[in-house]
């Protein structure tokens, strides 16, 4: 079956530090790819997409993507840390879109030490 | 303009009745999802509706739950008997619609079921 596994359900970063945050697909087919954040109590707000239009992805909040389909990957990252990144990070893929619904990871809970 | 918003925002009940969870979406999405989360399952996709019609029920739990749009606007998610396993947040999401696999859905803040 398709799915979408998201290493590490806890992640600990130091305030400055880079933030690398894992997420691989499997499927001979590449999906449709995005990255959604929860912080506390609240919806989640999409941080970027991947259209096929480009591997190298920008989102919101100084967050990135690179899609990698040797490696069936589409790892989130951010060169500095910073307190208010703490929240919950998904990984979601839709293959058919619409009628398909998002397949998301478990989620990674990112933790920022001041 | 305003988001998805979900009614209510809270809801405990008892096991064996039944409740309705509203969802609406930003005006002019014709696409609407719904979603459960919850510590053991994680997210899951239930339904999507585009315009009033739901082509595909079979994401959803059981026989219990039950979905419906109307007037391509407001929707509403029933779940009959509510048994304890149901507790979770149910998440509502809406998108432009017309089946563009990377339209982006936009979440509604959720609805937490508490089933005592």
């Amino acid at each position: 079956a398709q799915s979408v596994t998201q290493l590490g359900s806890h992640v600990s970063v130091s305030e400055g530090a880079l933030v690398l945050l894992r997420c691989n697909y499997s499927s001979s087919v590449p999906p449709y790819l995005f990255w959604y954040v929860q912080y506390p109590n609240q919806g989640l707000q999409l941080l970027l997409k991947y259209t096929s239009a480009a591997t190298l992805v920008k989102g919101i909040n100084g967050f990135e993507a690179e899609f990698k389909k040797s490696e069936t990957s589409f790892h989130l990252t951010k060169p500095s840390a910073h307190l208010s990144d703490a929240a919950e990070y998904f990984c979601a893929v839709t293959w058919g879109g619409g009628a398909d619904g998002l397949t998301f990871g478990k989620g990674t809970h990112l933790i920022i030490q001041p | 303009g305003a988001g998805v918003s979900q009614s209510p925002s809270n809801k405990v009940t008892e096991k064996g009745k039944d409740v309705e969870l509203r969802c609406d979406p930003i005006s002019g999405h014709t696409a609407l999802y719904w979603y459960r989360q919850s510590l053991g399952q994680g997210l899951e996709f239930l339904i999507y509706f585009q315009g009033n019609s739901a082509p595909d029920k079979s994401g959803l739990p059981s026989d219990r739950f039950s979905a419906e749009r109307t007037g391509g606007s407001v929707s509403t998610l029933t779940i009959q008997r509510t048994q304890q396993e149901d507790s979770a947040v149910y998440l509502c999401a809406s998108s432009l619609g017309g089946g563009v696999r990377t339209d982006t859905q936009y979440f509604g803040p959720g609805t937490r079921l508490t089933v005592l």
